[in-house]
């Protein structure tokens, strides 16, 4: 089985600070791995994912993501926050078939001006 | 490039009532699936399916029912609308039900109010 915990429901950074958002995994299987970034009222948008292939994941909007496979962490970050970061943000796991992909309950980032 | 597209956007019920909240996709993808999100408990799946005419139950599917006739349309019917489902719904597709790490796209949402 799948699970992901994502530590901090809310997050706040000034701009211009780092932006590190925390995602740890569960899974008896190797994992995909995901972000997504969901702004207020919209749906969610893929920021990026790890598919086995490069651990250091390079996104959209300046976000990376690096896969730790002996501290089971997918951790998000950027190096300097801007006002246009603020959203929701969900870590996801695949479980056995893409169907089954498992959400955290997401972190909040609020940027500070 | 529509994408994903959700119906309606904005609904109120009265308790009991029921109601279908419509989902197209234009990508050709095989898989669709329905999410509810309520506030610190992540996306939760309701139900999906993995092509035309195949349907499964996801986490929390009591109180809805989806049909797949074809690959585009993916309908979510409430059947007698309770005030628990009050929440955000998303509709949601990907290209295969694989492994694979396929993205999945994501509607704009639909958010319902049972009273």
């Amino acid at each position: 089985a799948q699970s992901v915990t994502q530590l901090g429901s809310h997050v706040s950074v000034s701009e211009g600070a780092l932006v590190l958002l925390r995602c740890n995994y569960s899974s008896s299987v190797p994992p995909y791995l995901f972000w997504y970034v969901q702004y207020p009222n919209q749906g969610l948008q893929l920021l990026l994912k790890y598919t086995s292939a490069a651990t250091l994941v390079k996104g959209i909007n300046g976000f990376e993501a690096e896969f730790k496979k002996s501290e089971t962490s997918f951790h998000l970050t950027k190096p300097s926050a801007h006002m246009s970061d603020a959203a929701e943000y969900f870590c996801a796991v695949t479980g056995s078939s893409a169907s089954k992909i498992i959400f955290g309950s997401g972190t909040r980032l609020s940027i500070r001006p | 490039n529509a994408g994903v597209t959700q119906t309606p956007k904005f609904q109120v019920l009265k308790t009991g009532q029921s109601m279908t909240l419509q989902c197209a996709q234009d990508m050709n993808h095989e898989y669709m699936s329905w999410y509810r999100q309520d506030p610190g408990m992540g996306l939760r799946l309701i139900h999906y399916s993995v092509g035309a005419g195949i349907t499964d139950q996801g986490e929390v599917p009591n109180g809805y029912n989806v049909s797949r006739s074809t690959t585009e349309d993916f309908p979510l019917r409430l059947l007698s609308a309770a005030p628990s489902q009050t929440s955000v719904y998303f509709c949601a597709s990907s290209y295969s039900q694989s492994s694979s790490g396929n993205t999945i796209y994501f509607g704009e949402g639909s958010w319902l109010t049972v009273v």
